[in-house]
């Protein structure tokens, strides 16, 4: 089935130790997006892909950066991490329409010691 | 700046029973998208339904059924015959330009037997 997948589920990494989060697709969709949610919280948009154009939103923190080497894969960067970045991050695809729906993956839940 | 309100943290209904939540939202533009989103206990995120502003029409899908109210700024959403594995957190969500979603922050809906 085509699909969002994303690894590792569960990542725990150090304060202020880079970490990487791995995102890919299999529903060659042309955009797509990182979203951070803190528990009991709405999910919040960081950035996303528009094929190869990076839409940064204004608040997201010059501590988080990505990638997209290709159409299938995205990744989500911190640089040093933070207590306070400890949360589940979503990864999500959509075709290039605004009506089209956001395909997400299941999310990786980061911890910080 | 868009926000969207859900103003029920949780929500309870029985099984086979009908269960409206609540979404209002804050917005300047005329034409835009307007979402529900259920995210089940450690499972992804899925669509249930979506508006487009400009279509007075209320979107239906089987049991999920909305009411747009455009000129309050309302989005319900309606879930009819009530099942356990409705269950989950339901995220009302707005786009403008059809990518960036904005998430309110949830309503968990608990259905028992």
């Amino acid at each position: 089935d085509a699909m969002v997948i994303q690894n590792p589920r569960y990542q725990v990494t150090q304060f202020g130790k880079p970490v990487t989060l791995s995102c890919s697709q299999t529903l060659n969709h042309n955009v797509m997006y990182w979203y951070q949610q803190k528990s009991s919280q709405a999910p919040k948009l960081l950035f996303h892909y528009y094929d190869k154009d990076f839409n940064n939103e204004a608040d997201t923190p010059d501590n988080f950066q990505s990638r997209r080497p290709n159409t299938s894969f995205c990744f989500l960067d911190i640089r040093s991490p933070g207590l306070g970045d400890a949360a589940m991050y979503l990864c999500a695809t959509s075709e290039a329409d605004g009506l089209r729906p956001q395909h997400f993956g299941d999310g990786t839940r980061l911890s910080i010691l | 700046a868009q926000t969207v309100t859900q103003s029920q943290p949780e929500m309870s209904v029985q099984e086979a029973e009908t269960v409206t939540l609540s979404c209002t939202y804050d917005t300047s533009e005329s034409d835009y998208y307007l979402f529900w989103y259920k995210q089940p206990p450690s499972r992804q995120m899925i669509l249930v339904i979506r508006q487009e502003a400009y279509k007075q029409q209320n979107a239906t899908e089987n049991r999920f059924s909305v009411n747009f109210q455009k000129a309050a700024k309302s989005f319900s959403l309606k879930i009819s015959d009530s099942q356990l594995g409705d269950a989950a957190m339901y995220f009302c969500a707005y786009s403008y330009e059809g990518y960036a979603l904005n998430f309110g922050k949830g309503t968990s809906l608990l259905v028992t037997p």
